[in-house]
């Protein structure tokens, strides 16, 4: 079962705009992530926030999380064509175990 | 550094054909993970294992599917008989042992059944 739940299930913008994508999860974790999906390529690692942080940034990409909602939120800033990928959140649930939401497909429109 | 291989990238084959998958995961990593990506279901774990023993495999779909891990540089995820439904595309992924990790993950196969 699919743990996140990402929010919206596909998002188009403008070069150089910003992108918001949201995850929503269901119980309680230990840390939360963020992949980025090139088409036909697996996923890449982009950060990762532990349940006792509120915030993260790395580069033009910056993580929110409220446990008490459930729910963290991805921006990437100035966004550029390369951006265009899925963007998937994956909470840890026993052990080594990641649980993965439905993604976020991101259009970045040159 | 090289990343996690899988191969074949492309698999196609007929329906109750054995099917076999393999993964090279990063050297230094002991936790390797097999999944599975549809449109319809998402990403979801099928099995996984630390340092080469298979810690849980309830997300094997059926029994006809397999996975091993004879030493901590290889692993295959066997499909036997194969089924169209099968038909997806298999990441491997490895991570080092602490947590919390990133996993890093290989290209994947597309596996067609026909």
């Amino acid at each position: 079962s699919q743990q996140g739940e990402e929010d919206p299930q596909a998002l188009s913008i403008q070069e150089g705009e910003n992108a918001t994508m949201n995850c929503s999860y269901k119980t309680s974790i230990n840390n939360l992530q963020w992949y980025r999906q090139n088409s036909g390529r697996g996923l890449v690692h982009l950060i990762l926030i532990r349940s006792n942080e509120r915030e993260k940034h790395s580069g033009r990409l910056r993580v929110t999380l409220d446990t008490s909602k459930k729910s963290s939120s991805l921006l990437i800033t100035a966004s550029r064509a390369a951006d265009t990928a899925s963007y998937f959140c994956a909470t840890d649930g026993t052990a080594r175990q990641l649980t993965f939401g439905s993604g976020t497909q991101l259009t970045v429109l040159p | 550094d090289a990343g996690v291989i899988q191969s074949p990238r492309h698999e196609v084959t007929e329906m109750g054909q054995e099917v076999t998958l393999r993964c090279k995961p990063i050297s230094g990593h002991n936790s390797l993970f097999w999944y599975r990506q549809t449109m319809m279901r998402g990403l979801e774990l099928l099995i996984y294992f630390n340092n080469n023993v298979p810690i849980d495999d309830s997300g094997m779909p059926e029994d006809r599917f397999s996975a091993k891990m004879p030493n901590a540089s290889f692993s295959t995820l066997k499909i036997q008989p194969s089924e169209p439904r099968d038909s997806a595309v298999y990441f491997c992924a490895s991570s080092p042992g602490d947590r919390p990790v990133p996993q890093h993950f290989g290209d994947g196969t597309r596996l067609s059944i026909l």
